[in-house]
């Protein structure tokens, strides 16, 4: 059965650092892994779309790798902002239906 | 354009009672997922459908909990003789279909609590 975790559950930077936040799998053959935003009492937020055969993926300010061999992607977020402060959840598709499978989160406050 | 979007916000009920939870998914888009989420969790997987059937129903936790998309667009989440332990946010998510890309767009959620 395949297991999400995200360690640490909480982070608190201080504002222009850089984030970097883990996702780890226990079962390798995923479809693709995807990394998501959720504020407080709102729905999640897409930010970064892995595919199974990609190493990588940028947008903007994101970068996030994926290592499938080691059951490992993490999400890079460069010069953090207090408008990051979010829970940033990661999921991986491991059927062909295209169910989720999340971790639980890491919480992350960027102080100013 | 418009995304995917579930009424009610929040509903509130007493314990025992029948619900109905809706989910209005991207136009055009044949997948549609239903997940649940506990506070301090990530969201679990409750069902999928592509167009009106439901191809995997596997997350439904028991028969109380029941899902219809009749047209392939809208669905409704059915939740007969409510308990407490059905409190959480209920997350509705569309996409397409097909493609090994399917990405998934999730809606606000629906905020339920049982009394």
């Amino acid at each position: 059965k395949q297991e999400v975790t995200q360690i640490p559950a909480a982070l608190s930077v201080p504002e222009g650092e850089n984030l970097v936040l883990n996702c780890s799998f226990t079962d390798s053959a995923i479809y693709n892994l995807q990394w998501f935003r959720q504020d407080p009492g709102k729905g999640l937020t897409s930010l970064l779309l892995i595919q199974s055969s990609q190493r990588e993926q940028t947008s903007g300010r994101l970068n996030a790798s994926l290592d499938k061999s080691s059951g490992r992607s993490t999400l890079y977020i460069a010069a953090s902002q207090p408008g990051d402060s979010a829970t940033y959840l990661c999921a991986v598709r491991a059927d062909s239906w295209g169910k989720l499978q999340f971790g639980a989160g890491t919480q992350v406050v960027v102080t100013p | 354009g418009a995304g995917v979007s579930q009424t009610p916000s929040n509903k509130v009920t007493e314990k025992g009672k029948y619900v109905e939870l809706r989910c209005d998914p991207i136009s055009g888009h044949t997948a549609l997922y239903w997940y649940r989420q506990s506070l301090g969790q990530g969201p679990e997987f409750l069902i999928y459908f592509q167009g009106t059937g439901a191809a995997d129903d596997s997350g439904l936790p028991n028969d109380r909990f029941f899902a219809v998309r009749p047209e392939g667009s809208v669905s409704t989440l059915k939740i007969q003789r409510t308990e407490r332990g059905d409190s959480a946010v209920y997350l509705c998510a569309s996409g397409t279909s097909g493609d090994s890309y399917n990405e998934q767009f999730f809606g606000p959620g629906t905020r339920l609590t049982v009394l």
